[in-house]
Parts: structure tokens; C-alpha cells; sequence
């Protein structure tokens, strides 16, 4: 069961245009939301994350956006360039200190120069 | 800028052999956490790591699993008799405080099964 889901396993843009990255989720319990980025032969690396009780939080040029009624959440990247280009993995978490992470399946971001 | 570490970074093993992945958190963090991604796939939870005991584990992680924090850096997972479907990219994690939800991860550990 798919419970965090990344529709778009792979995305194009060209350098200096904005990059948007799409999750959604189907488990209501999920209370907090991280945006992580992969290189290959790396371990992912923490981004972004945004808390239930906002709606968009932001830091540079990276922005996450909650929608809860629609179990949706994004990445905006602004503006985009080449060093962007890795996979994004999109996580939720639930209630509570300590709970785990449940990882979308990643979409690979390509920034054309 | 203080990271997770693993060791060794590609682990080459024949089915039915145990390994031990190792890892060493950032020093002044207290949850501890296992992942692992199959080639092509998610990366998925296996278990967490709180005060010296098991806080969760998935179905993944049975009884050929296990943890351990043998000392005040080390966090370790041992798989006892490897199978095929073990190769993957092992990743240890770790969590500072029970307030944030942010993890950091290692560079991963490659077991590749034979």
C-alpha cells in the first residue's frame, strides 16, 4: 500500500525556471512532512519540512506547500539550477516523537543548463 | 557540520552468511534508525532505536534482524543469514530530539548477496 505517493517518477526544467514537485498521501494520521534529495551513491539529504498546522513554510529558494483537505504537499524550487538535479523523495510521518519515516518512491528532477 | 557515517560503504557476502553493517550517528542524537532500498524501489523503514531498546519495527525486520548500540557511538544491524533479496542500500539514520521529525541519514551501506 502506497500510503505517500509521487506520481511523477521523473521531471524536466530548464535552468532559472521554477521546479514543482508533487506528493500525496492517504493516511490522515500523518502529521509532518519532509522533502529529502538523493545523489546517487549518497544517502538522502534533508531539504525542507513542513508541520500539519501550516501551509506552506519556506527556506531560500525552496518552498514546501501543505494542502491537508486534499492530502497533497509540493516542493518549489526557485529558481532552478544544474546542482538541483537528483532525486526528491517526498516523506510523512505520524504522531509522535519517534515514529518512522514513509518515503514516496522519489522523483528524479533533471535541471537543463 | 557533524553527519552520520557507515562503514563499509559496499558489503559483498554469499547467501547464508551473517554481516554487520555499522554505523555512528551524530554524537549528541538519541533515536536511531535503520532503512534499507531494493534497487528501483522506495526506501523503506526497518526499525527505531530509542534508550537502548527496539521503538518500532516494520514487517521487514524478523527475526534474521537484529540491533545493537554496543557502546556510546556505535549502532549496528546484523542480518544473521543473508538472503538474495537482502541486497540493497542499507541506510542508518538519526534523530536529535523528540520534538523535530527531521532524520539524518548516512551515505549507506551496498550489501550485495550472492
Amino acid at each position: 500500500d502506497q500510503q505517500v505517493k509521487q506520481n511523477s517518477p521523473s521531471l524536466s526544467v530548464q535552468e532559472g525556471r521554477i521546479s514543482i514537485l508533487n506528493c500525496d498521501y492517504t493516511n490522515s494520521m500523518f502529521d509532518y512532512f519532509l522533502w529529502y534529495k538523493k545523489y546517487p551513491a549518497e544517502g538522502p539529504t534533508f531539504l525542507i519540512s513542513i508541520s500539519s498546522i501550516k501551509d506552506k513554510n519556506e527556506d531560500g529558494r525552496f518552498t514546501v506547500f501543505l494542502n491537508k483537505s486534499a492530502k497533497h504537499l509540493s516542493l518549489h524550487i526557485v529558481p532552478s539550477q544544474p546542482g538541483d538535479s537528483a532525486v526528491y523523495f517526498c516523506a510523512a510521518s505520524g504522531i509522535g516523537g519517534n515514529t518512522p519515516l514513509v518515503f514516496g518512491k522519489g522523483t528524479r528532477l533533471s535541471v537543463i543548463a | 557540520e557533524p553527519e552520520v557515517t557507515q562503514t563499509p560503504s559496499h558489503q559483498v557476502t554469499q547467501m547464508g552468511q551473517e554481516v554487520i553493517l555499522r554505523c555512528v550517528p551524530i554524537s549528541n542524537h538519541l533515536y536511531f534508525y535503520w532503512y534499507r532500498q531494493i534497487l528501483g524501489q522506495k526506501v523503506e523503514f526497518l526499525v527505531s532505536f530509542y534508550n537502548n531498546e527496539i521503538s518500532e519495527k516494520s514487517e521487514i525486520f524478523d527475526d534474521q534482524f537484529s540491533v545493537e548500540r554496543p557502546d556510546g557511538s556505535n549502532f549496528t544491524l546484523k542480518i544473521r543469514s543473508t538472503k538474495l533479496e537482502d541486497s540493497a542500500m542499507y541506510f542508518c539514520a538519526s534523530k536529535g530530539t523528540v520534538t523535530y521529525n527531521e532524520q539524518f541519514f548516512g551515505p549507506g551501506t551496498r550489501l550485495t548477496v550472492l
